[in-house]
């Protein structure tokens, strides 16, 4: 049973245009939210995140919403760049439990020049 | 500061072997948790630890095991190999339990069973 499902496994965006990546979560728990980047032969880094106080956070060129009443978020990358392309992983948990943190399957980004 | 350091960073063993895998986190940060990724799979959490004790373990097999050490370096071992243990190993470091606190992950072990 997946609890984070990333639908998509592979998103491909032109570059200057908005890159859209969406993630769905099952579990009512998960109270905090981050996205991480994966560029191949080189382990995950994080890149933002979201508690569920909070609607929208932004970081620069990155944005990512979450919608609690339908378990959804997604991350916005505007403008998208070539060096944005990776494998995006979501990732949720429970915040201030022992709780592990579960990461949906990624979603490849390929932004072409 | 230096980063997670995995080791070996590629492996290649046979079936019925055993492997072990080591991951020395950032220098301050007391837990250490260990993913397999696999393509379509994603990062499957594995295990983690704290303060040398196991605080959360993932589903898989008896066949993998960890350990921390005082020094919070953490090993991981694989017995009795098979071949659908082939993929990305990584070892993720938190300053606390990584519930609290983002984590930084390693580059990986790249375990190949022939």
């Amino acid at each position: 049973d997946q609890q984070v499902k990333q639908n998509s496994p592979s998103l491909s965006v032109q570059e200057g245009r908005i890159s859209i990546l969406n993630c769905d979560y099952t579990n009512s728990m998960f109270d905090y939210f981050l996205w991480y980047k994966k560029y191949p032969a080189e382990g995950p880094t994080f890149l933002i995140s979201i508690s569920s106080i909070k609607d929208k956070n932004e970081d620069g060129r990155f944005t990512v919403f979450l919608n609690k009443s339908a378990k959804h978020l997604s991350l916005h990358i505007v403008p998208s760049q070539p060096g944005d392309s990776a494998v995006y992983f979501c990732a949720a948990r429970a915040k201030n439990s022992y709780d592990k943190v579960i990461f949906g399957p990624g979603t490849s980004l390929s932004v072409i020049p | 500061k230096a980063g997670v350091t995995q080791t070996p960073r590629y492996l290649i063993k046979t079936r019925g072997q055993q492997v072990t895998l080591s991951c020395s986190p950032i220098s301050g940060h007391r837990s250490v948790s260990w993913y397999q990724q696999t393509p379509g799979q994603g990062l499957q959490f594995l295990f983690e630890y704290f303060s040398e004790t196991q605080r959360n373990k993932g589903n898989f097999p008896g066949r993998f095991s960890g350990r921390q050490f005082s020094n919070s370096r953490s090993e991981m071992n694989v017995s009795t190999l098979e071949l659908g243990d082939s993929a990305l190993y990584l070892c993720a470091s938190s300053l606390t339990w990584q519930a609290n606190t983002e984590a930084f992950f390693g580059q990986g072990t790249r375990l190949t069973v022939v």
